[in-house]
C-alpha cells in the first residue's frame, strides 16, 4: 500500500503563516483531505478535495496540491490552531485509505 | 444534525474479541459508506476498513485481514467493528467516520464518532 510522509512537528509565531507538506504517490491520483486534532478529541475536518473548507472552518486554512505533495496552509496563525494535523487520501488502485502519520503545529 | 455516537470503552484480556457499535443519526443511513480508523496512544491516525451500508460488502486495510469483520444493521442504522485475537498493542481509541465523496476525485471523513477507547491488557 502507498504511504504519506508529513513532517512531525513544525512552529509558527502568533499571527505568521505555516504550511505542512504531505507526500506520497497516491497524491498524484486523488486529492487528499486534511484533519485537525486537539487533545483528547475526534479530528475534525478543514480542508477537502482541491480546496473546500467545511462550514465553521476558518478561511485562514487553505489547501493545493502539486505532483506527489499536498499542503496545508494557515495563513494568520491563532494560538487555537495549535494541534496535530493528518493528510488523508485514497490508495491507489485500490478501496483503502491512508492517514500521514501527523504534523504537531505549535503556535509560539 | 449528522451525528455518530459510539459504544462505551471496553477492556479485554489478549486473546479476546471486542465489539464496537456506531449508531448514525441524520441523514440517509444507506447512502454513506461508513469507515473505522483507530490511535493508539500517542500515535497517529490508522485506517481499518470501510463498509458500505447498502450492500453489507467491507474492505480492510491488509494489516487487519482475518481479524477484523465490519457489520452493519440498516434497521438501527449502526456500523459493528469486531476485532478478534486481541493484543496489548491493539490498545487504541476507535474511531467511525462517515465517508462522503465528490463522485470518484476525491473523498473526506465527516462526521466522526467521539471515539471509543479500547484497552486490551491481562
Amino acid at each position: 500500500s502507498s504511504e504519506l510522509t508529513q513532517d512531525p512537528a513544525v512552529s509558527v509565531a502568533l499571527g505568521q503563516t505555516v504550511s505542512i507538506t504531505c507526500q506520497g504517490d497516491s497524491i498524484r491520483d486523488h486529492y487528499a483531505s486534511w484533519y485537525q486534532q486537539k487533545s483528547g478529541q475526534a479530528p475534525v475536518l478543514v480542508i477537502y478535495g482541491k480546496n473546500n473548507r467545511p462550514s465553521g472552518i476558518p478561511d485562514r486554512f487553505s489547501g493545493s496540491s502539486s505532483g506527489n505533495t499536498a499542503s496545508l496552509t494557515i495563513t494568520g496563525a491563532q494560538a487555537e490552531d495549535e494541534a496535530d494535523y493528518y493528510c488523508n487520501t485514497r490508495d491507489r488502485g485500490g478501496f483503502r485509505w491512508v492517514f500521514g502519520g501527523g504534523t504537531k503545529v505549535t503556535v509560539l | 444534525q449528522v451525528q455518530l455516537v459510539q459504544s462505551g470503552p471496553e477492556m479485554k484480556k489478549p486473546g479476546a474479541s471486542v465489539k464496537v457499535s456506531c449508531k448514525a443519526s441524520g441523514y440517509n443511513f444507506i447512502g454513506y459508506h461508513m469507515h473505522w480508523v483507530r490511535q493508539a496512544p500517542g500515535q497517529g491516525l490508522e485506517w481499518m476498513g470501510i463498509i458500505n451500508p447498502s450492500g453489507g460488502r467491507a474492505d480492510y486495510a491488509q494489516k487487519f485481514q482475518g481479524r477484523l469483520t465490519v457489520t452493519r444493521d440498516t434497521s438501527t442504522s449502526t456500523v459493528y467493528l469486531d476485532l478478534s485475537n486481541l493484543r496489548p498493542e491493539d490498545t487504541a481509541v476507535y474511531f467511525c467516520a462517515r465517508d462522503n465523496s465528490d463522485g470518484g476525485t476525491y473523498w473526506w471523513f465527516d462526521p466522526w464518532g467521539q471515539g471509543t477507547l479500547v484497552t486490551v491488557s491481562s
